[in-house]
């Protein structure tokens, strides 16, 4: 069982938007900052968002992060098929003094 | 460009401890604020990080692995390495490492893990 509590899965057509959310704690996402990672199929994760909301060189700004309290949200628009990925959300944990991760949410692009 | 690759065998015995290595190329493993770390992914599963360390030494480890993990470092070979010992079935995983930040930043932790290697699969079986 994950720290971090994301949806299992997600559905949206291509060209639409989704919003894939990561619910923590205080001692984790409310007094940490978030990440995001894609991980294509067979393939290592790769970062998409870190420090909340900042996007490495690189990732479109079709990527979007956000956080409030304990919770954060990743956000996707213009959905192509290649966007079809394991999302996982990331953060540290003050209470275990250990990196964390959601359960990862698993997006289909129809 | 940054690049890692980790090393080791695919196969482990039950009880036996499991070593991999991975070599940093394209810059230096010594470099400040830069962490390196092991994060693994059993079959099917989520992620979950292993451990980290500093080239100084200075090391993190996941409590949940219950002091099974030592992860050092050979700034000499640009290398940094992860012994997991007394495996199990449960241990079966792929097996990443990757570079991170870890810092306080007005008053909250900083993680983010920006460079990983391409993954090395290890299996636990006698």
């Amino acid at each position: 069982q994950s720290v971090l509590t994301q949806p299992p899965s997600v559905s949206a057509a291509p060209g639409q938007k989704v919003s894939i959310s990561c619910s923590g704690s205080s001692s984790n996402i409310g007094n940490s900052y978030v990440s995001w990672y894609q991980q294509l199929p067979g393939t290592a994760p790769k970062l998409l968002i870190y420090e909340n909301d900042k996007r490495p060189s690189g990732i479109p700004d079709r990527f979007s992060g956000s956080k409030s309290g304990t919770s954060a949200t990743l956000g996707i628009t213009g959905l192509q098929t290649g966007d079809e990925a394991d999302y996982y959300c990331g953060t540290w944990d003050n209470s275990l003094s250990a990196g964390v991760f959601g359960g990862g949410t698993k997006l289909a692009v129809l | 460009q940054l690049q890692l690759q980790e090393s080791g065998p695919g196969l482990v015995k039950p009880s036996e401890t499991l070593s991999l290595t991975c070599t940093v190329s394209g810059g230096s493993i010594s470099t400040d604020s830069h962490y390196w770390g092991w994060i693994r992914q059993p079959p099917g599963k989520g992620l979950e990080w292993i451990g980290s360390i500093y080239y100084t030494g200075t090391t993190y480890d996941n409590p949940s692995l219950k002091s099974r993990v030592t992860i050092s470092v050979d700034t000499s070979k640009n290398q940094f390495s992860l012994k997991l010992s007394s495996v199990t079935a449960a241990d079966t995983a792929v097996y990443y490492c990757v570079k991170h930040f870890l810092q306080w930043e007005q008053g909250k932790m900083l993680l983010y893990f920006d460079y990983w290697g391409q993954g090395t699969p290890v299996t636990v079986s006698s």
